[in-house]
């Protein structure tokens, strides 16, 4: 049974500050994997999708990479800013569709 | 791209009584799903909905507590039924785009039961 564990569960840095979120995942056979965005009481925004056979994917201040092999990802957001501030969830699939959701790192970012 | 709403965004509910939630996307979708979200808690799958056949339920969920219709490629409903406080949550519908693997997902619906 796959399992997604994110590392840190909560993070709080100043504004400005370039930061790394951790995702892993326990059975390497994956579809794609995805990261999102969610603020309080909200749904779920897609941030990026990595393809299995991608090593990264990037859209503005955000870049994320996949370690397939290796069962790894990680997001980076550079410059963080106070509207960064949200619960960031990494999710994979086996099949491309049905995901399997970490529990979510918090991030404050304070200005 | 697609845009995807939900309906109610919140209700208070009864325990005992069931609560049907819409979820309608602006363009036609092979694929809708169905998630829950506890509190404090990250997603669980509850049911892929395909239209024109019986929904698909994830281990831990049955048709008789969510039951589920999809009677277009734009529209599913999942119903909460014989609600009790342990089914407070955020359920989610979401869908993926033109099967690209990249899934799409409505603001929620939050429901309190007391």
């Amino acid at each position: 049974k796959q399992e997604v564990t994110q590392i840190p569960a909560a993070l709080s840095v100043p504004e400005g500050e370039n930061l790394v979120l951790n995702c892993s995942f326990t059975d390497s056979a994956i579809y794609n994997l995805q990261w999102f965005r969610q603020d309080p009481g909200k749904g779920l925004t897609s941030l990026l999708l990595i393809q299995s056979s991608q090593r990264e994917q990037t859209s503005g201040r955000l870049n994320a990479s996949l370690d397939k092999s290796s069962g790894r990802s990680t997001l980076y957001i550079a410059a963080s800013q106070p509207g960064d501030s949200a619960t960031y969830l990494c999710a994979v699939s086996k099949t491309g569709n049905k995901l399997v959701f970490g529990a979510g790192t918090i991030l404050r970012v304070k200005s | 791209s697609a845009v995807i709403s939900q309906k109610p965004s919140r209700d208070i509910c009864q325990r005992g009584t069931s609560l049907t939630i819409q979820c309608q996307v602006d363009s036609q979708v092979t694929m809708m799903f169905w998630y829950r979200q506890q509190p404090g808690q990250s997603l669980t799958l509850i049911a892929t909905a395909n239209q024109g056949s019986e929904a698909t339920y994830e281990s831990g969920f049955v048709i008789d507590k969510f039951p589920i219709s999809r009677p277009n490629l734009t529209f599913s409903t999942l119903t909460v039924s014989n609600m009790s406080p342990e089914d407070s949550s955020i359920y989610l519908c979401s869908f993926d785009r033109a099967n690209t693997g990249e899934l799409f997902f409505g603001e929620g619906s939050r429901l309190t039961v007391l």
